[in-house]
């Protein structure tokens, strides 16, 4: 496997389910992030781990909850979502340490809430 | 993070046209980046531009870095059918943090 990976690529869940998003990067990477992704607006920041602790929190609803339990691997945990969480959501990774942050994307998981 | 204002929203091309794009901020940026996304994946980084006037091709695009830090612009040369798709462009001021704007869609004039 290369570049940033996300499983699963598509996932429909009722509004009472549990499910979680996995993220994992073979870059050699130390930053982690989670977007999210609606039509037609630019992408928004959820999420930012920088060697595994947890930097920004973009003024997220709790549930949606991200675990980073190493710099490899990241992790959204999803319950009692609404309809308007819907969306495509983006992991990405970036090197802390570079002075340019040019960040990877994975492929994204499209979620939908019903 | 900050506001980008990307233009246009959308345009169509024709095979062999050059199309250009551009995105403005009202704060300062010390890194651009253009990136493409293709239908059911994830964006895709094109070019990284680095420093103000600076001038990136990468095959067919080419980028500017705006000497006010303020604005990017992204070419594309003889546009190819595979060139369709949504581009962003996006800014990072200090730290992790980039800046994205709303996206171009490219589509193919029938």
């Amino acid at each position: 496997e290369t570049g940033v990976t996300q499983t699963p690529r598509h996932l429909v869940m009722g509004m009472t389910n549990k499910k979680s998003l996995k993220c994992e990067q073979h870059l050699g990477h130390n930053a982690m992030y989670w977007y999210k992704q609606s039509a037609k607006k630019p992408l928004e920041l959820m999420f930012v781990y920088n060697f595994k602790e947890q930097t920004e929190n973009n003024s997220v609803p709790s549930r949606f909850s991200p675990e980073c339990p190493n710099s490899s691997h990241l992790f959204l945990h999803l319950h009692t979502l609404q309809p308007e969480d819907s969306a495509l959501y983006l992991c990405a990774s970036s090197s802390a340490e570079a002075l340019y942050n040019e960040q990877f994307f994975g492929p994204g998981t499209r979620l939908t809430v019903l | 993070g900050q506001q980008l204002n990307q233009s246009p929203q959308s345009m169509f091309i024709q095979e062999g046209e050059d199309v250009s794009m551009n995105c403005t901020s009202s704060s300062i940026f010390n890194t651009w980046l253009w990136y493409k996304q293709d239908p059911g994946e994830g964006p895709v980084l094109l070019i990284a531009l680095y420093k103000a006037g600076e001038l990136t091709s990468n095959g067919r695009l080419t980028a500017q870095f705006g000497i006010t830090r303020k604005d990017s612009f992204l070419n594309i040369s003889a546009s190819i059918p595979s060139d369709v798709g949504i581009y962003f462009c996006a800014g990072q001021a200090l730290g992790l943090k980039l800046s994205f704007g709303a996206g171009t869609t490219v589509t193919v004039r029938a």
